[in-house]
């Protein structure tokens, strides 16, 4: 299976700093038809898992433009630039591009 | 609005069968995959499996395959989880999803408890 190793485990912040989220996988997560099937998810304190970024980059409805998504191959980041109250949680990176599905271990956000 | 309301959960001995149930609402259920995923007390979180929209075809992890089992009946706009000879490792919070594309799972139940002890 493709083990995603997120870091940092816990990132403590400041409300209006920028965070940043490390996700790595043990293999390369470009499918064959170009595509690179990497998302992230969000859970909020006591709430289930919400989907932020789809395909490395691609924000889902709704989700604010400070929530940006990058990277390619193995290495992906999620940035969160200007924290607000309501991003603190725990997030999640999880690849579909090789089966199965894989999550990464998670990363807690919270105030410093 | 869309919702999936899952049920089922609770205690259950070693070696025991549970089946878990999510009924979906404001949403055309039978035009979906759907998926099944767990989180650990530990906070892990793993894809269990999913099931095609017209229930043709489904796929799991492979560590879980020979003892889950994903139905769907879209008549009751319901997703179904059997679990056969549960461990103390299948101890977890249960979550059904409704999965857009690769699989963005973009709609997340509210979790369905299950506990295996003796």
């Amino acid at each position: 299976d493709v083990v995603l190793t997120q870091t940092p485990v816990s990132l403590s912040v400041t409300l209006g700093d920028q965070a940043s989220i490390s996700c790595r996988s043990s293999q390369s997560l470009e499918y064959s038809d170009g595509y690179t099937y990497l998302e992230w998810y969000l859970q909020k304190p006591g709430q289930s898992p919400q989907l932020l970024i789809y395909e490395v980059s691609n924000r889902f409805s709704g989700v604010p433009d400070r929530f940006i998504g990058s990277g390619s191959g193995t290495d992906f980041t999620l940035k969160i630039s200007r924290v607000e109250p309501e991003d603190l949680g725990v997030y999640y990176c999880f690849q579909a591009t090789h089966d199965p599905p894989t999550f990464g271990g998670g990363t807690k956000l919270e105030l410093k | 609005e869309v919702q999936l309301v899952e049920s089922g959960g609770g205690l259950v001995q070693p070696g025991a069968s549970l089946k878990l149930s999510c009924v979906a609402s404001g949403f055309t259920f039978s035009d979906y995959w759907m998926s099944w995923v767990r989180q650990t007390p530990g906070k892990t979180m793993e894809w269990i499996g999913d099931i095609k929209y017209d229930g043709s075809y489904t796929n799991y992890a492979p560590s879980l395959k020979n003892r889950f089992t994903i139905s769907r009946d879209n008549a009751k706009s319901t997703l179904y989880l059997q679990m056969s000879n549960v461990r103390s490792e299948d101890t977890a919070t249960y979550y059904c999803t409704r999965d857009l594309r690769s699989p963005e799972m973009d709609a997340w139940g509210q979790g369905a408890s299950v506990t295996v002890s003796s």
